[in-house]
């Protein structure tokens, strides 16, 4: 099946910092979706993206649909303590059924 | 507007029991999702309702686990016999329609299977 591989797995930075993370596929995408997953809570949609090389922002959090549609990107801005948790992309295929694939996470742990 | 529920939030259980769990999607929403959160992993879809017809259920172990949604509202998923394997989170999620991607997540049942 389609795999998404997410980078980096982990982050380790300083309140205020800006962070950026990746998604990529081996195969194109029609949608990307960016999640957040708190400890014990269920994923949270942050960002849906549908159109190649589409910029759209909520907030702090700015994510992109790559050109080449294999591949999207997540910043989050001015880092705060709440930003803590895993974010997730999950994509839409281009060709196959409907299913949503998921990224395998990236663990953000802000340094006090 | 509420959110997607699911009951109930933990669960543990012992080697060939079985065990149930139960989702409300949000109102109004015409597509239900069961998924398995394995701990360090993304979710992993298990079957996808549309109103009470199931669409996709491909990595369902059939052997093992079944869903229903049979008036096309709340659903639920059961496992018998549970393995050590099914420990995960079970999550639930629910789309306006098929044609959405954008699929919102209840808070899951954390199962432990010892």
């Amino acid at each position: 099946g389609q795999q998404l591989n997410q980078s980096p797995q982990s982050m380790f930075i300083q309140e205020g910092e800006d962070v950026s993370m990746n998604c990529t596929s081996s195969s194109i995408f029609n949608t990307w979706l960016w999640y957040k997953q708190d400890p014990g809570e269920g994923p949270v949609l942050l960002i849906a993206l549908y159109k190649a090389g589409e910029l759209t922002s909520n907030g702090r959090l700015t994510a992109q649909f790559g050109t080449t549609r294999k591949d999207s990107f997540l910043n989050i801005s001015a880092s705060i303590p709440s930003d803590v948790g895993i974010y997730f992309c999950a994509g839409q295929p281009r060709f196959g059924n409907e299913k949503l694939t998921f990224g395998t996470g990236t663990r953000l742990t802000i340094i006090p | 507007e509420a959110g997607v529920a699911q009951s109930p939030r933990y669960k543990i259980i012992e080697k060939r029991q079985s065990v149930a769990f139960w989702c409300n999607p949000i109102s109004g929403h015409a597509t239900l999702y069961w998924y398995q959160q394995i701990l360090g992993q993304g979710p992993k879809l298990l079957i996808q309702f549309q109103n009470n017809g199931v669409v996709d259920d491909s990595q369902l172990p059939k052997d093992r686990f079944s869903a229903e949604r049979l008036k096309g509202v709340d659903s639920t998923l059961k496992i018998q016999p549970a393995k050590l394997e099914d420990s995960a989170v079970y999550l639930c999620a629910s789309s306006l329609s098929r044609a959405s991607y954008e699929q919102y997540f209840g808070p899951g049942t954390r199962l432990t299977v010892t």
